[in-house]
């Protein structure tokens, strides 16, 4: 049973909004915070977010406020990242992260690809 | 923001040698570090955390050391599949973080 399944491949033009999914298993959801990471191509990583699958408090990188949305359902042990006015500098692998040891877990990836 | 360095960009080795690839942290971040390795078309693998305590799973041929500013990743004998791109990462203040650029170690 893979922990963290993410949904799949995307490609949005510029200016358009995005979500991605990272569905959680075998682990109780609520005692984590979820963390998401960006790679964009060939280049290293970035960390963009977390939100606690507990509460549903959420932090930010500084560069992506007001563009970025964190949010947790926890009936379904899912956790979500919307991102809106996207940038061909969007164009992505997304991953999301189980934070508890660091990051410890981590999804299989979601490419979102940018372009007009 | 917290910028960790790590040296060198690329480390060019052999099966079986010993490796240390060093992360360095702009300010004190304590032992709030972690070490990541990522292979080619997958996702980042946790290896080390709290600079020194290896991951579940994880080879005791990997270890972490260093506290404050200065911190290294020690592969005791490398193996074919250690070749892999390794990032260390600050959580000083948890859950924010930032990576550092990697260190590729290939052959």
């Amino acid at each position: 049973q893979v922990p963290l399944v993410q949904s799949g491949a995307v490609v949005k033009k510029p200016g358009a909004s995005v979500k991605v999914s990272c569905k959680a298993s075998g682990f109780i959801f609520t005692s984590y915070g979820i963390s998401w990471v960006r790679q964009a191509p060939g280049q290293g990583l970035e960390w963009i977010g977390w939100i606690s699958a507990y509460n549903g408090n959420t932090e930010y990188a500084q560069k992506l406020q007001g563009r970025v949305t964190m949010t947790t359902d926890t009936s379904t042990t899912t956790a979500y990242m919307e991102m809106r006015s996207l940038t061909s500098d969007d164009t992505a692998i997304y991953y999301c992260a189980r934070a508890g040891d660091a990051l410890d877990m981590w999804g299989q990836g979601t490419m979102v690809t940018v372009s007009s | 923001e917290i910028v960790m360095t790590q040296s060198p960009a690329t480390l060019s080795v052999s099966p079986g040698e010993r490796v240390t690839l060093s992360c360095r942290a702009s300010q004190d971040i304590s032992s709030h570090l972690a070490w990541y390795q990522q292979k080619p078309g997958q996702a980042p693998r946790l290896l080390i955390y709290g600079a020194s305590t290896r991951a579940t799973g994880i080879s005791a041929r990997f270890s972490g050391s260093g506290s404050g500013t200065e911190f290294t990743l020690t592969i005791s004998s490398l193996q074919s599949e250690d070749f892999a791109v390794y990032y260390c990462h600050q959580y000083n203040y948890w859950p924010r973080g930032t990576f550092g650029q990697g260190t590729k170690v290939e052959i």
